[in-house]
């Protein structure tokens, strides 16, 4: 069975562009989240989706913002990009909200978001 | 405001030596502890979870404690391996909360042969 698996793999930006990350989650699998990693702050939820819906939202600001299709594939857009925002982006899917043991994630490779 | 600490920052042990990582979190409502592994240019990766109704779970070299009384909880790993070497997470949450976990700032273990 594939994996959790997220493109673009790497990307540069300049501050004020806008990005879209890709997430296409294990089969059968209908909950997506997304976190960002940084050296500073670790990992951070960002929010999740499940069927088409978000359902949860971290601590971040408006112009962090996704969504998710009805084959749960799901994406997530920055705008107006900042040097801050350079990251690796992690999507994780699970079966069901919390997986079937809660705090059950099956997480991508990421994608690395660099702003100059 | 950090709701789970994770000590130490980083770890160097021998093989076969045990490596021992801590975590104190704040939220009492917190129901669900798991620990992630990571390795270079990889996600993380579900090693061993918890429930606070359990002191303690055992699964082949890692082994998690949990003191519900002090609010934390540590990853044993006994006869540490070289293929250990990873950054481990330790993470909470409730399980109204869905997919959201809150991390710890994690640690690099090194275990040299």
């Amino acid at each position: 069975k594939a994996g959790v698996t997220q493109t673009p793999r790497y990307l540069i930006k300049t501050r004020g562009q806008q990005v879209t990350l890709s997430c296409s989650p294990i089969s059968g699998h209908r909950s997506v989240s997304w976190y960002q990693q940084t050296p500073g702050q670790g990992l951070q939820f960002l929010f999740e989706y499940f069927s088409e819906t978000q359902r949860n939202k971290g601590n971040f600001p408006g112009r962090f913002s996704g969504r998710q299709f009805s084959n749960s594939r799901s994406e997530m857009n920055v705008s107006t990009l900042e040097l801050g925002d350079s990251a690796l982006y992690l999507c994780a899917s699970s079966p069901a909200r919390g997986g079937l043991i809660p705090g059950e994630l099956f997480f991508g490779e990421g994608s690395r978001l660099t702003v100059l | 405001q950090q709701q789970v600490k994770q000590s130490p920052q980083s770890l160097i042990v021998q093989k076969g030596g045990i490596s021992i990582i801590n975590c104190a979190y704040e939220n009492t409502a917190f129901d669900y502890f798991p620990w992630y592994q990571q390795f270079p240019g990889k996600g993380p990766a579900l090693l061993i979870a918890i429930r606070p109704d359990v002191s303690e779970k055992k699964e082949g070299r890692f082994t998690i404690s949990f003191n519900k009384s002090a609010k934390q909880f540590s990853l044993h790993i006994m006869d540490s391996q070289p293929g250990d070497s990873a950054t481990y997470f330790c993470a909470a949450s409730k399980e109204t909360s869905g997919s959201r976990l809150t991390f710890g700032e994690g640690t690099q273990l090194t275990v040299n042969p």
